[in-house]
């Protein structure tokens, strides 16, 4: 059983268009909720993450819009660009596990 | 400052054989853990340890065991490979433990198993 669904999973957008990836989840215990980017090869990297308290983070082009009732989370890229082409994971945390979702690969062509 | 490092990049292995995957960090972080990636299916926890002598299972550890005798190695153990086990696998650490600090992960060994 997936505790973090994501959805989609994949994602074409052209340069400049917008890019909006989804994440619900169910156990209400989870606590904070980072986005991770990963390039081909490479390991995933923090991109942005935000604690349950807060509706909403940007930070340059990304945001968080995060609906606690709903138990859903997304990131919005604005602007998108070519180098923004990856794997995207939404994760949650509870306690001392960190659980990650299936992955968005986000194609952005120019 | 090397941050996350793991060993091999790339591993193949015949069914039934056993092997160490390598992992280390520098940055005297309590917390370090185990993924597995497979397509479709993200990155999944194997075992997780918050500080040396502590350890812990994750969402799918049958097949894996580890051990954390220091603050810097956390090695996961292939006792009986299996095609099942095929994967890339990342090891992360993080500062703090039940925190909300950023983990750092590995660049990632590929075991292809055969």
């Amino acid at each position: 059983q997936q505790q973090v669904k994501q959805s989609p999973q994949s994602l074409i957008v052209q340069k400049g268009g917008i890019s909006i990836i989804n994440c619900a989840y169910e156990n209400t215990a989870f606590d904070y909720f980072p986005w991770y980017q990963q390039f081909p090869g490479k390991g995933p990297a923090l991109l942005i993450a935000i604690r349950p308290d807060v509706s909403e983070k940007k930070e340059g082009r990304f945001t968080i819009s995060f609906n606690k009732s709903a138990k859903q989370f997304s990131l919005h890229i604005m602007d998108s660009q070519p180098g923004d082409s990856a794997t995207y994971f939404c994760a949650a945390r509870t306690t001392d596990k960190l659980i990650f979702g299936t992955g968005t690969r986000l194609q952005v062509f120019p | 400052n090397a941050g996350v490092t793991q060993t091999p990049k790339f591993q193949v292995l015949k069914t039934g054989q056993s092997m160490t995957l390598q992992c280390a960090q520098d940055m005297n972080h309590e917390y370090m853990s185990w993924y597995r990636q497979d397509p479709g299916m993200g990155l999944r926890l194997i075992h997780y340890s918050v500080g040396a002598g502590i350890t812990d299972q994750g969402e799918v550890p049958n097949g894996y065991n580890v051990s954390r005798s220091t603050t810097e190695d956390f090695p996961l153990r292939l006792l009986s490979a299996a095609p099942s086990q095929t994967s890339v696998y990342f090891c992360a650490s993080k500062r703090g433990v039940g925190k909300n600090t950023e983990a750092f992960f590995g660049q990632g060994t590929r075991l292809t198993v055969v």
